[in-house]
């Protein structure tokens, strides 16, 4: 299957900074990315969908000024949460659909897990 | 109402044994697909098996097998011969519509643990 990165896999920060999470497809165009956060023992819940070249959609109770989602090329999308808090702690996993690979697949990151102190 | 109910928050089975994780889903477009993945404590989303509303046939992946009930909306994950590597958080998904760019929609997950 096609293979989506995410970068850092990790990442502590302290309280009020910001943090970007990238999310690239390494061998496919992926037209859409999509952005879930997991908290533990919980499921996926999707944050937003990005499309290549247009605004983000996000789902309803995310703070669109909060989680910037930049989507500016076919195999980069980037999460970026602003002043983080400590609520904010969690799993965020990208996933990505694109036009190649398989027609019924999307295909996901390993995963960053945010620790805000 | 519950797009997707995993019913069973985790399972046991012994080694080599067989085990059922159910789902069942909830939806009223005709096209959609339904989805398996394994999440280990590692967090990746492993795919296991997917099947189409129009497909005939029960998806079948090596010793993964999905038994599709469409009338009673149903999609329960067979994993056949378990090993200690099967031990993990197992997901089934729903996508509404055609075409890979549409979200999926998340059960709330079946903790299985296999033992020796």
């Amino acid at each position: 299957g096609a293979v989506v990165s995410q970068h850092p896999s990790w990442v502590i920060c302290k309280s009020g900074t910001s943090v970007k999470i990238e999310c690239r497809s390494l061998d496919f165009q992926a037209t859409t990315m999509f952005w879930y956060r997991q908290f533990p023992k919980q499921s996926l819940m999707l944050m937003a969908t990005s499309n290549e070249g247009s605004k983000a959609t996000y789902e309803q109770g995310v703070e669109k000024d909060k989680f910037l989602i930049n989507h500016a090329s076919l195999t980069l999308s980037t999460l970026t949460v602003t002043s983080a808090h400590p609520e904010d702690s969690s799993f965020y996993i990208c996933s990505a659909a694109g036009t190649s690979g398989s027609y019924n697949e999307q295909f996901f990151g390993p995963g960053t897990r945010l620790t805000v102190l | 109402a519950q797009k997707i109910t995993q019913t069973q928050p985790g399972m046991f089975v012994q080694e080599k044994e067989a085990v059922t994780l159910d789902c069942t889903y909830d939806t009223s477009d005709p096209s959609y697909g339904l989805f398996w993945y394994k999440q280990p404590s590692s967090g990746e989303m492993i795919f296991l098996i997917y099947q189409g509303s129009y497909d005939q046939q029960n998806a079948t992946e090596g010793r993964y097998s999905l038994n599709f009930q469409k009338a009673r909306k149903s999609a329960n994950l067979v994993i056949s011969a378990s090993q200690l590597g099967d031990s993990a958080m197992y997901f089934c998904a729903m996508r509404e519509g055609r075409g890979s760019a549409r979200q999926l929609t998340f059960g709330s997950g079946t903790q299985l643990t296999v033992l020796p």
